[in-house]
């Protein structure tokens, strides 16, 4: 059984672009949450999802950023006009039901750089 | 606002020596409390959590931790780390039923052989 995928593990990015960030979770699991990872700071909680529903979204910055987790296929966490700033670390968790961190399963993340 | 503070950043040991790395919490309700490790290249993993119960949580690979509600603490312990053990290690608060938690901002450990 396949763990969490994510990809691509590295993106660059140019000011202004989008970043797309995929996330495949574990067979079985309906449950996908997103983190991000800033240099030097923890991993801190941005969306969770559902399939084709959005559940909690209260650390998602308002403007720019959205998630979707369609009926087929991964999350997609979309980033648009990228700055300097989303530079980070961005982890993927699954769980079969909405579940405390002790049961989500964690991908090995997405690293994006915004030059 | 919860937070949690890790007071160790950086961490450099030899093996066999012991290891202790510090965890604190500011939320005073019911918590849910966890540490994980992440290993160069690897997904973040579970180490060992505490819910409830004896509050000296033993968890994977020789790691346990102690959580003392009075002090807000729930630090992490090994008596002999090995090489092996060179990673990133995080640890989280849940409030008592949520899934958001908050995370600290990481101990890097290294261990020289």
């Amino acid at each position: 059984n396949a763990g969490v995928m994510q990809n691509p593990r590295h993106l660059v990015r140019r000011r202004g672009q989008e970043a797309r960030l995929r996330c495949s979770p574990m067979k079985g699991h309906s449950h996908v949450y997103w983190y991000r990872q800033l240099p030097e700071e923890g991993l801190k909680f941005m969306v969770y999802l559902q399939k084709e529903n959005i559940i909690d979204e209260s650390g998602m910055p308002k403007e720019r950023f959205s998630a979707e987790f369609p009926k087929e296929g991964p999350s997609i966490l979309r980033i648009q006009q990228v700055v300097r700033g989303d530079s980070a670390a961005y982890f993927c968790a699954s769980s079969p039901f909405e579940a405390g961190t002790d049961t989500q399963y964690f991908g090995p993340g997405t690293r994006l750089t915004v030059l | 606002a919860q937070s949690v503070s890790q007071h160790n950043h950086h961490v450099i040991l030899s093996e066999a020596a012991s290891l202790e790395l510090g965890c604190n919490y500011s939320y005073g309700g019911t918590v849910n409390l966890f540490w994980y490790v992440q290993y160069p290249g690897q997904h973040l993993q579970l180490l060992l959590k505490y819910f409830s119960g004896d509050p000296l949580v033993k968890g994977i690979k020789g790691f346990e931790a102690e959580f003392i509600k009075s002090k807000f603490s729930f630090n992490l312990r090994k008596p002999s780390v090995q090489w092996s053990d060179t990673a990133e290690y995080f640890c989280a608060v849940n409030r008592g039923g949520s899934y958001i938690p908050t995370f600290g901002r990481g101990t890097s450990l290294i261990v020289h052989p």
